[in-house]
């Protein structure tokens, strides 16, 4: 089994260029996560989404966009990348099927860095 | 908004030796779930126990046992016997509804 899957592992962009990464998980799972993970700041959360088609805000949304077009895919944009954003990202998705005690399966995250 | 607190940021224990993490959170809601997760130098992130907020008994998965303090509001991680693969950033975690919110997490070394 994949689980959850992102692209690219690593990615250098300059100030001001834009980037999307791509998360695909194969487990069928309804809720779909971005986290961002700083040093000393543990894990926050970016954007969210409970369903195909649907996104909502986390913690620290600003500078971010996403999108849920299919089930299985979570896309997060970066429009305009500024050296705040680096960072390393992670991705997780949930199962609401089942125990209500489900976990969340992480991606091996992506180490971004602005310059 | 749910926040999640660990105020350990790092704790060391010798090997074969006991070691508690602490965890409190802050919350008005009834219905909840709260996970310890294990981050290693892979920096993948591993489940380590999980616990139902409706159920009185704490939750034990091997050498991994929590305390749950639900007046408390606390949840603390207790690894008996350390070994050195335990070596990592623990992170607590909150779930309600929709949101899985982290605590910024404590970076556990295990001495020989």
């Amino acid at each position: 089994n994949a689980g959850v899957t992102q692209t690219p592992k690593f990615r250098v962009l300059k100030t001001g260029q834009s980037m999307t990464l791509l998360c695909a998980q194969d487990m069928n799972h309804e809720y779909m996560y971005w986290y961002r993970q700083d040093p000393g700041m543990g894990l926050r959360l970016i954007h969210y989404s409970v369903g195909e088609g649907t996104t909502a805000k986390g913690e620290v949304p600003d500078g971010y966009n996403v999108s849920r077009l299919k089930k299985q895919n979570f896309l997060l944009g970066l429009e305009s990348a500024a050296p705040s954003q680096t960072s390393v990202y992670f991705c997780a998705s949930r199962s609401t099927i089942g125990r209500k005690n489900t976990e969340a399966f992480f991606g091996q995250g992506t180490r971004l860095t602005v310059v | 908004a749910q926040t999640v607190t660990q105020s350990q940021p790092e704790m060391s224990v010798q090997e074969a030796e006991t070691v508690t993490l602490s965890c409190t959170y802050d919350t008005s809601e009834s219905d909840y779930y709260l996970f310890w997760y294990k981050q290693p130098p892979s920096r993948q992130m591993i489940l380590v126990i999980r616990q139902e907020a409706y159920k009185q008994q704490n939750a034990t998965e091997n050498r991994f046992s929590v305390n749950f303090q639900k007046a408390a509001k606390s949840f603390s991680l207790k690894i008996s016997d350390s070994q050195l693969g335990d070596a990592a950033m623990y992170f607590c975690a909150y779930r309600s509804a929709d949101k899985l919110t982290f605590g910024k997490g404590t970076l556990l070394t295990v001495n020989p």
